[in-house]
């Protein structure tokens, strides 16, 4: 039972124009979420995060969305840049570190 | 500090071998937590520990996995007999800070191929 799904396996997005990357969640209790980054042969590296009790974090180039009625959070980056290019996990928890963590959208940012 | 270590990077064995992954966590931290990366599944967390005490081993896919913490600086993630399908990156994080600030560090992880 995946309760965080990424339903798009990758996404190409032109140098400088908005990626948007999406997951969707099941559980109602999800409280946090969280976006992490990760390169090849690297770790995931964390992104941006947000509270339940918000709709919307930015930082810099990046924005998360949070629809809690639609169970659904979006990650923004504008301008993409070709470093962007990257697998981005969207993760969810009750407030624990006890992620649940998506199957990753791969994105390609083309120069 | 170094961040978290992961060892081996590579490893590559024949079904049936026990297979052994080192994880050297952030010093000062109280949880330590394994994670297994496949295309299908994603990140899927194994096992956590806090306190050097496996908390939730939930996620652990069969009797076959195992994981200890024998003091707040080392744990390993043993796979014996190990089969083609336990193939995957399997990372080690640690959280940033003592509070819940939402942040973990992975590890660079230890990518397995069982032949």
């Amino acid at each position: 039972d995946q309760q965080v799904k990424q339903n798009s396996p990758s996404l190409s997005v032109q140098e400088g124009r908005i990626s948007i990357l999406n997951c969707d969640y099941t559980n109602s209790m999800f409280d946090y979420f969280l976006w992490y980054k990760k390169y090849p042969a690297e770790g995931p590296t964390f992104l941006i995060s947000i509270s339940s009790i918000k709709d919307k974090n930015e930082d810099g180039r990046f924005t998360v969305f949070l629809n809690k009625s639609a169970k659904h959070l979006s990650l923004h980056i504008v301008p993409s840049q070709p470093g962007d290019s990257a697998v981005y996990f969207c993760a969810a928890t009750t407030g624990t570190y006890k992620y649940i963590f998506g199957t990753g959208t791969r994105l390609k940012v083309l120069a | 500090d170094a961040g978290v270590i992961q060892s081996p990077r590579h490893e590559v064995t024949e079904m049936g071998q026990e297979v052994t992954l080192r994880c050297k966590p952030i010093s000062g931290h109280d949880y330590l937590f394994w994670y297994r990366q496949t295309m299908m599944r994603g990140l899927e967390l194994l096992i956590y520990f806090n306190n050097n005490v496996p908390i939730d081993d939930s996620g652990m896919p069969e009797d076959r996995f195992s994981a200890k913490m024998p003091n707040a600086s080392f744990s390993t993630l043993k796979i014996q007999p190990s089969e083609p399908r336990d193939s995957a990156v399997y990372f080690c994080a640690t959280p940033r800070d003592r509070g819940f600030t939402g942040e973990l560090f992975f590890g660079e992880g230890s990518r397995l191929t069982v032949l």
